[in-house]
C-alpha cells in the first residue's frame, strides 16, 4: 500500500547548522505532500505543503520541493535554531486522509 | 477561535473500563479524524468522518467506536480498554479532505491515555 518513509532520528545539530530531513513516498498519482511539526507537549501543526510536482513549500526558513522523479519531499533549513527542536512528520494526502511517516526528532544545541 | 479542543487532557483507566474522548472544532470543518500516536510508529488513523452523521474506519479501528452526531463534535469511545490502547490520541479537522490536494488538517493538543 501507499507509504511515507522518513529518516530516523534523533538528529542532533549545533545552532546555525544546515538541516536536511529526508522523506520519500509511494503512491499512485500525485498526492499533496506536507510537513508537520510537533513541539513538546503539543499537537501537530502544519509547517509547509506542496500540491503538485516541482512546487516548493516554504515557511519559517524551512523549504521542501515536490520531486516526482524521485518521489521525495525532503525538508531543509539553512540555519537551525534551538527553537526548531521538535519532531517533524512528513505526510501525503489521498482518499480524504493523510498518511504520516514515523517522525524525525530534531535536537538543536547551542 | 479555539480551533480544535480535546477533553480530557489526561486519563488513567483500568483494563476493561470504558471512556469517551471528546473532540470539538469551531471552524465549521466537514472532515474530522482520530489518530493515535505511539513511539516509533508515527500517527495512525483510527476513524474519520466526512460529515455529520457519517463515520469510516481508518488504519487501526479495532477496539474503538466513534460518533459524529453534530458537525462540530467527534467522539471516540473505548468500550473495554486494554493496555495496548495506552497512547496519545489526537483529533484533527479539515475543511475538505486532504485527498482534495489542498486542505490542511488542524490538530488538537492531544489526550494522553494510560490503561493499567
Amino acid at each position: 500500500g501507499d507509504s511515507v518513509t522518513q529518516m530516523e532520528g534523533p538528529v542532533t545539530l549545533s545552532e546555525e547548522a544546515f538541516l536536511t530531513i529526508n522523506c520519500t513516498y509511494t503512491a499512485t498519482g500525485y498526492p499533496s505532500l506536507f510537513w508537520y511539526v510537533q513541539y513538546p507537549g503539543e499537537g501537530l501543526q502544519l509547517l509547509l505543503k506542496a500540491t503538485k510536482a516541482d512546487d516548493k513549500g516554504s515557511n519559517k526558513g524551512f523549504e521542501a520541493t515536490y520531486r516526482k522523479e524521485t518521489t521525495s519531499f525532503h525538508l531543509e533549513k539553512g540555519s537551525v535554531q534551538v527553537s526548531d527542536s521538535a519532531v517533524y512528520f512528513c505526510a501525503k494526502g489521498g482518499g480524504n486522509k493523510l498518511t504520516f511517516g514515523t517522525g524525525t526528532q530534531l535536537k538543536v544545541e547551542l | 477561535n479555539a480551533g480544535v479542543t480535546q477533553t480530557p487532557k489526561f486519563r488513567v483507566l483500568k483494563t476493561g473500563q470504558s471512556m469517551t474522548l471528546l473532540c470539538a472544532q469551531d471552524m465549521n470543518h466537514e472532515y474530522m479524524y482520530w489518530y493515535r500516536q505511539d513511539p516509533g510508529m508515527g500517527l495512525r488513523l483510527i476513524h474519520y468522518s466526512v460529515g455529520e452523521g457519517t463515520t469510516a474506519k481508518g488504519e487501526v479501528p479495532d477496539g474503538y467506536n466513534v460518533s459524529r452526531l453534530k458537525k462540530q463534535n467527534f467522539l471516540l469511545g473505548l468500550e473495554s480498554a486494554a493496555p495496548s490502547q495506552t497512547s496519545v490520541y489526537f483529533c484533527a479537522s479539515s475543511y475538505l479532505g486532504s485527498g482534495s490536494g489542498t486542505d490542511t488538517q488542524y490538530f488538537g493538543p492531544g489526550t494522553r491515555l494510560t490503561v493499567l
